[in-house]
């Protein structure tokens, strides 16, 4: 009931390509759908965010895209950078409870 | 504005030793919570803390592990008699009252010997 699915695990995308990450999620609770980035060594940043009251969420080459009937959302990352090179995780909250759950993880590799 | 802080950056203890993690939240944030990193895993909810408070403690291991955030002073996640299974990241995050968003701090990393 808690889990959140991501995939893929790993992804390697070309510069200037789209880089795709899914998640899925079992609990209807969930409020608020935030994406993290992680780089080795260093703490998890908040990217972006989105509710299920809207259906896309967009800044700057992130996108978010929500699916709330499915119970699905993905991250777009356009024109990838060699820059983008990171670990994503997305994450559910619920209204009522203030933890995140997090996905496993999807390591991204953008080469030059 | 100084982010959520950690410290130790780095943490070695020998099977059985006390392992002391510190955590100092953004200035004017009041909740704080910790996260565990297992190696190539993602971030698994532990505890999370108020003032003075542990307002949900579910993730945490029943024992010889323990969290406080005192009036004064940055909250501390002890860990009492480590084990090598306890090897991980550890991380804090702060939010101010009635933000969705948490700030998480560059982490600690416990190796057990």
């Amino acid at each position: 009931q808690q889990q959140v699915k991501q995939s893929p695990q790993s992804l390697i995308v070309q510069k200037g390509g789209i880089s795709i990450i899914n998640c899925a999620y079992e609990n209807t609770a969930f409020d608020y759908f935030p994406w993290y980035q992680q780089f080795p060594g260093k703490g998890p940043a908040l990217l972006i965010a989105i509710r299920p009251d809207v259906s896309e969420k967009k800044e700057g080459r992130f996108t978010i895209s929500f699916n709330k009937s499915a119970k699905q959302f993905s991250l777009h990352i356009m024109d990838s950078q060699p820059g983008d090179s990171a670990t994503y995780f997305c994450a559910g909250q619920e209204a009522s409870g203030s933890r995140l759950t997090f996905g496993e993880g999807t390591q991204l590799t953008v080469n030059p | 504005n100084a982010g959520v802080m950690q410290n130790p950056r780095h943490l070695v203890r020998r099977r059985g030793q006390e392992a002391r993690l510190r955590c100092s939240p953004m200035k004017g944030h009041s909740h704080v919570y910790w996260y565990r990193q297992l190696p190539e895993e993602g971030l698994k909810f532990m505890v999370y803390l108020q003032k003075e408070n542990i307002i949900d403690e579910s993730g945490m291991p029943k024992e010889r592990f323990s969290a406080e955030f005192p009036k004064e002073g940055p909250s501390i996640l002890r860990i009492q008699q480590v084990v090598r299974g306890d090897s991980a990241a550890y991380f804090c995050a702060s939010s101010p009252t009635g933000a969705r968003g948490k700030f998480f701090g560059p982490g600690t990393r416990l190796t057990v010997l």
